[in-house]
């Protein structure tokens, strides 16, 4: 079993609507989370920081569940530039750095 | 400004051959990555290094081995190039404490023919 998993998508999603999805992981000793984004042929980039009272950066909102051990992401108001590929990401242990696959946002006119 | 650079964009090389992967960062991190994307797949760890000299196994180590003798350098090894690592590799640094976040480095497509 993957140590963190994500719905590959695409969701397609359109320009000013809400999309939301998850990301679950294995390991319950797991003690950070973020969420990444990734550009076609970019290297990835941390979108935000995902707090366990669940947290809010602009239109992004994220979300841990602990018990259920998932975490999520809603974006509000969509935009084109938002079309990327988010990648949930766990920290294990020590720092060491899991990436799930990632779920691909394709935002349409 | 925040710099992971890798060695090369591009590289190919030959079955058989030892190839070096070269990563540099300028941010004092303690923690290093080595990841591989592959279509599908996402980005697979293949090594961590928490310190200097000090290493990790990530979930697909085989074929490859790592050298971090300074703090600022980490290299990646493949010791007999095979076809089914022609992927795309990305480098990542990261501090101990406090944030966690990881910048990476641009990455380099690595054919091996």
């Amino acid at each position: 079993r993957k140590e963190v998993e994500q719905d590959p998508g695409p969701f397609n999603v359109p320009e000013g609507a809400t999309v939301a999805f998850n990301c679950t992981y294995s390991n319950s000793a797991s003690q950070s989370f973020f969420w990444y984004r990734q550009d076609c042929r970019k290297e990835p980039k941390l979108l935000m920081s995902v707090y366990s009272s669940g947290n809010e950066d602009g239109r992004f909102t994220a979300q841990l569940n602990r018990a259920s051990q998932y975490i999520s992401l809603l974006i509000r108001d969509s935009k084109l530039s938002d079309s990327a590929t988010y990648l949930c990401v766990v920290n294990t242990s020590w720092g060491k750095l899991q990436f799930g696959a990632g779920t691909q946002v394709v935002v349409t006119p | 400004d925040v710099k992971v650079t890798q060695s090369s964009r591009y590289l190919v090389k030959r079955t058989g051959e030892k190839v070096f992967l070269e990563c540099v960062q300028d941010m004092d991190h303690e923690n290093m990555f080595w990841y591989r994307q592959d279509p599908g797949l996402g980005l697979r760890l293949i090594y961590f290094s928490y310190d200097v000299k000090m290493k990790e196994k990530g979930d697909i180590p085989e074929g490859y081995s790592v050298s971090r003798e300074k703090k600022e350098r980490f290299s990646l090894i493949l010791e007999s190039a095979s076809t089914n690592q022609t992927s795309m590799y990305l480098c990542a640094s990261s501090a101990k404490a406090g944030t966690l976040e990881a910048f990476f480095g641009q990455g380099t497509r690595l054919t091996v023919v």
